[in-house]
């Protein structure tokens, strides 16, 4: 199995664009996470679906992020518009289920904001 | 909210030298898990610990789970310098549906 596949590896862009973050989980995993790490606040849960279905949002920072899951093998964080702080490296997880299971991560986007 | 607390944030050591990082919850665990993330790279899961009281064994790291379920510890013997990197426990509080990630122990191996 290829993995969790997270595209694209590094972004850069300027404050106020849109940035879209992509990720593929393993297939047949039914959990999907997105995760923000940064040295100041470690690693964060931002989201998480189950079978598609977004379950907790509550780390969400504001309404400039948004998430999908459109179907179980594809999901898309979207930050806009894009702000300096925002700068950090976004994971993706998957695994067969929530809590229980060990989450795989795949290898993260590197998001610098200008 | 929930927290699950993680001590020491850094430590280094000499290499050959022992390292623990604890990890702690002020409410029961269903079970915890330990990831590794290596210096730029991502976490990969170590080990899940589920019963009160469990000890697992990976070679020179020894996993433990409290008797009440609140606390785990990471031991490595005699560290080497590929144990360099940052370990995460991450914990299912009873109750909650999601597991909450510690701050990390980051671990320098000197040589």
């Amino acid at each position: 199995d290829a993995g969790v596949i997270q595209s694209p590896r590094h972004e850069v862009t300027e404050m106020g664009q849109e940035v879209t973050l992509r990720c593929k989980p393993i297939s047949g995993h039914n959990s999907l996470f997105w995760y923000r790490q940064t040295m100041m606040r470690g690693l964060e849960l931002l989201i998480y679906f189950n079978n598609n279905v977004p379950i907790d949002d509550s780390g969400m920072p504001e309404d400039r992020f948004s998430a999908k899951m459109p179907n179980a093998s594809f999901s898309t964080l979207k930050i806009q518009p894009s702000e300096p702080r925002d700068s950090a490296v976004y994971f993706c997880a998957s695994s067969l289920g929530q809590g229980f299971y060990e989450q795989y991560f795949g290898p993260g986007t590197r998001l610098t904001v200008t | 909210g929930q927290q699950v607390m993680q001590i020491p944030q850094y430590q280094h050591v000499q290499e050959g030298e022992d390292f623990t990082t604890y990890c702690n919850s002020s409410t029961t665990l269903s079970n915890i898990q330990w990831y590794k993330q290596r210096p730029g790279g991502h976490p990969v899961f170590l080990i899940q610990l589920v019963k009160s009281g469990e000890v697992k064994k990976q070679k020179r790291l020894t996993f433990q789970f409290g008797e009440a379920k609140k606390n785990s510890s990471l031991h490595i013997t005699a560290t080497q310098t590929t144990d360099v990197g940052t370990y995460f426990c991450a914990g299912k509080p009873g109750g909650y549906n999601k597991l909450i990630f510690g701050a990390g122990t980051r671990l320098a191996v000197h040589p």
